[in-house]
């Protein structure tokens, strides 16, 4: 079945250190992938998305990474700054007619001491 | 450019009765879709919705149904409430056939 995992609940980090978080999918036929952030009391903001046929993705600060041998997917976050400090979620939208959803994994909460 | 909004912010219901809350898509978006957010849980896809009609279903009993408008917006309704039902309810907008999808801040239902 599909399911997207993250392999640590926590991370806590400081000011102006370089943040990666790290995503498993168990969804080989999945063709694009999502991170999105979440402060407490709001919904998931879109961060950065990457398609199946790319490996790497870059944005304002942050860098997704996608390897497909091993099913894994990262989000890096350049220089952490504490407005960063959220859950972060992957998400993985199937292929294959299922396209309609987004499967989530349990996030990791990202801390950025000052 | 209009992003998701949801109403109410908060709800308290028992248990057995009716909920309904509302989404109003963003602006250009036609798709609509839900998500149930337990406490500390990644979101799960409830169903979406594309010209008034269903169009896909997560693992949600009947009791979940939800509505589509003319104009994008959206309906939730849950009936027969249980305690598990709890949750921040998420709507996401989106164009259909494009995977990105948009959140609004959600509805917390409490359930007692």
């Amino acid at each position: 079945g599909e399911s997207v995992g993250l392999h640590l609940p926590t991370l806590s980090v400081q000011e102006g250190d370089n943040s990666i978080i790290n995503c498993a999918y168990s969804n080989s036929a999945s063709d694009y992938f999502i991170w999105y952030k979440q402060e407490s009391g709001k919904g998931p903001q879109f961060i950065i998305d990457i398609r199946s046929n790319m490996d790497k993705r870059q944005g304002q600060r942050v860098t997704v990474l996608l390897n497909k041998t091993v099913k894994h997917l990262s989000l890096q976050i350049a220089a952490t700054q504490p407005g960063d400090s959220a859950v972060y979620f992957c998400a993985e939208n199937g292929s294959g007619g299922s396209n309609y959803k987004l499967t989530f994994g349990k996030g990791t909460l990202l801390t950025v001491n000052p | 450019e209009t992003g998701v909004t949801q109403s109410p912010t908060h709800l308290i219901k028992t248990r057995g009765q009716q909920v309904t809350l509302r989404c109003s898509s963003q602006s250009g978006h036609n798709t609509v879709s839900w998500y149930q957010q337990a406490l500390g849980q990644g979101p799960q896809f409830i169903f979406q919705y594309y010209r008034e009609e269903e169009n896909g279903r997560g693992n949600f009993p009947p009791r979940f149904s939800g509505l589509q408008f003319p104009n994008y917006s959206s309906e939730l309704n849950v009936n027969a409430l249980e305690l598990d039902d709890s949750a921040l309810y998420l709507c996401a907008s989106s164009l259909q056939g494009l995977p990105e999808q948009f959140f609004g801040p959600g509805t917390r239902l409490t359930v007692l």
